[in-house]
């Protein structure tokens, strides 16, 4: 069975810094890889997928991920923190990335932006 | 594209009462899925349907939860009895399955409350 694990429920961060928000993922098949956004009361908005090929996947709002194997990771990150990034970010692994089955997501980060 | 729609987006009821979420896809979405939010458990996959077939109810917590999708355009998710432990948001999400990896577009949710 495939699962997520993200490492820490509250990150903060001061305007302006990196953020690196971290997901390890276990799967018996090559998993598909996504992390989406939830803003205060919204739906989940997609922010960037793996599938397959480059391993450095870019996504929506400056934000960037690396599917590295060897780790069973797919770490989040952004270079530069804006006050508008403050929002809850969930990684989500799927093992048909075809739409034949749902989302397993982890259970979420906070992400905090201090000025 | 107006996204995936869902009402109500607040619901209030209490203990015992039957109650009927209501969740519209994206035209020519094919596969719809009902995930479910706590504080506790995170976001779980309820059940997923494709082509308007359930494919897997396993996330169903109980017998008191049920979905249809009598059509490609309309789902519910009915609770009957409710119970106060049935609070959380419920989200409704669809894709578009092609043989592609494939995104998951989410409705803003409903916020359950049962007293």
């Amino acid at each position: 069975a495939q699962s997520v694990t993200q490492l820490g429920s509250h990150v903060s961060v001061s305007e302006g810094a990196l953020v690196l928000l971290r997901c390890n993922y276990s799967s018996s098949v090559p998993p598909y890889l996504f992390w989406y956004v939830q803003y205060p009361n919204q739906g989940l908005q997609l922010l960037l997928k793996y599938t397959t090929g480059a391993t450095l996947v870019k996504g929506i709002n400056g934000f960037e991920a690396e599917f590295k194997k060897s780790e069973t990771s797919f770490h989040l990150t952004k270079p530069s923190a804006h006050m508008s990034d403050a929002a809850e970010y969930f990684c989500a692994v799927s093992e048909s990335g075809g739409g034949a089955d749902g989302l397993t997501f982890g259970k979420g980060t906070h992400l905090i932006i201090q000025p | 594209d107006a996204g995936v729609i869902q009402s109500p987006r607040h619901e209030v009821t209490e203990m015992g009462q039957e109650v009927t979420l209501r969740c519209k896809p994206i035209s020519g979405h094919n596969s719809l899925f009902w995930y479910r939010q706590t504080m506790m458990r995170g976001l779980e996959l309820l059940i997923y349907f494709n082509n308007n077939v359930p494919i897997d109810d396993s996330g169903m917590p109980e017998d008191r939860f049920s979905a249809k999708m009598p059509n490609a355009s309309f789902s519910t998710l009915k609770i009957q009895p409710s119970e106060p432990r049935d609070s959380a948001v419920y989200f409704c999400a669809s894709s578009f399955e092609t043989g592609r990896p494939y995104e998951q577009y989410f409705g803003p949710g409903t916020r359950l409350t049962v007293t």
